[in-house]
């Protein structure tokens, strides 16, 4: 089974710090994601990697920044939090090598994050 | 740039009641992809289509493609308390990233 963790459920930072959620797979998966899911918004994404050190931006990409060192990790920074960030963000990997036909997306748990 | 929709935003059903989700993509999809989400989880992968007029059943999930592959349902027969949740769709954009529809939150009532 595919497993895809991320390094809090829970986090409450304050307006204005450097945040940094973590996620690992360990399915050598190529491609992972970093989404923000809001009610009534659906899923959002934020930066997707197809690859170590490659990132795209997604939909809402401002204010945030990603990075990907290694191939199971993929980290998701925000330099200076601020409440309209106040969210839950949702991690996710797919296998990759698919050219476009869309790989079925395996999340991980999620951290509800609070900025204050 | 694409667009993929989903009606009802909500729905809350009793026990035993049958149950619906549409999802219209703006443009032809190469597959569609439905998703469960339960509260307070996060979202899991139902089932996969790709054939035009494609049908799937999962025990009393019954997931449609349409003839034209823009559109897809997902039926739900004899709701039970287990599907309660929300149930997105999400479809195939540029380079292995997928459009999600903002989802359908059903409830039921025992």
């Amino acid at each position: 089974d595919v497993k895809v963790t991320q390094s809090s459920r829970y986090l409450v930072k304050r307006t204005g710090e450097k945040v940094f959620l973590e996620c690992v797979q360990d399915m050598d998966h190529e491609n992972m994601f970093w989404y923000r899911q809001d009610p009534g918004l659906g899923l959002r994404l934020i930066y997707f990697s197809y690859d170590v050190k490659m990132k795209e931006k997604g939909d809402i990409p401002e204010g945030y920044s990603v990075s990907r060192e290694k191939k199971e990790r993929f980290s998701l920074i925000l330099e200076s939090a601020s409440t309209n960030q106040t969210s839950m963000y949702l991690c996710a990997s797919s296998l990759g090598h698919s050219q476009g036909v869309g790989d079925t997306q395996y999340f991980g748990p999620g951290t509800r994050l609070t900025v204050l | 740039g694409q667009q993929v929709m989903q009606i009802p935003q909500y729905q809350h059903v009793q026990e035993g009641e049958d149950f619906t989700t549409y999802c219209n993509s703006s443009t032809t999809l190469s597959n569609i992809q439905w998703y469960k989400q339960r509260p307070g989880g996060h979202p899991v992968f139902l089932i996969q289509l790709v054939k035009s007029g494609e049908v799937k059943k999962q025990k009393r999930l019954t997931f449609q493609f349409g003839e034209a592959k823009k559109n897809s349902s997902l039926h739900i027969t004899a709701t039970q308390t287990t599907d309660v949740g929300t149930y997105f769709c999400a479809g195939p954009k540029g380079y292995s990233t997928l459009t999600f529809g903002k989802g359908t939150m059903l409830l039921v009532s025992p």
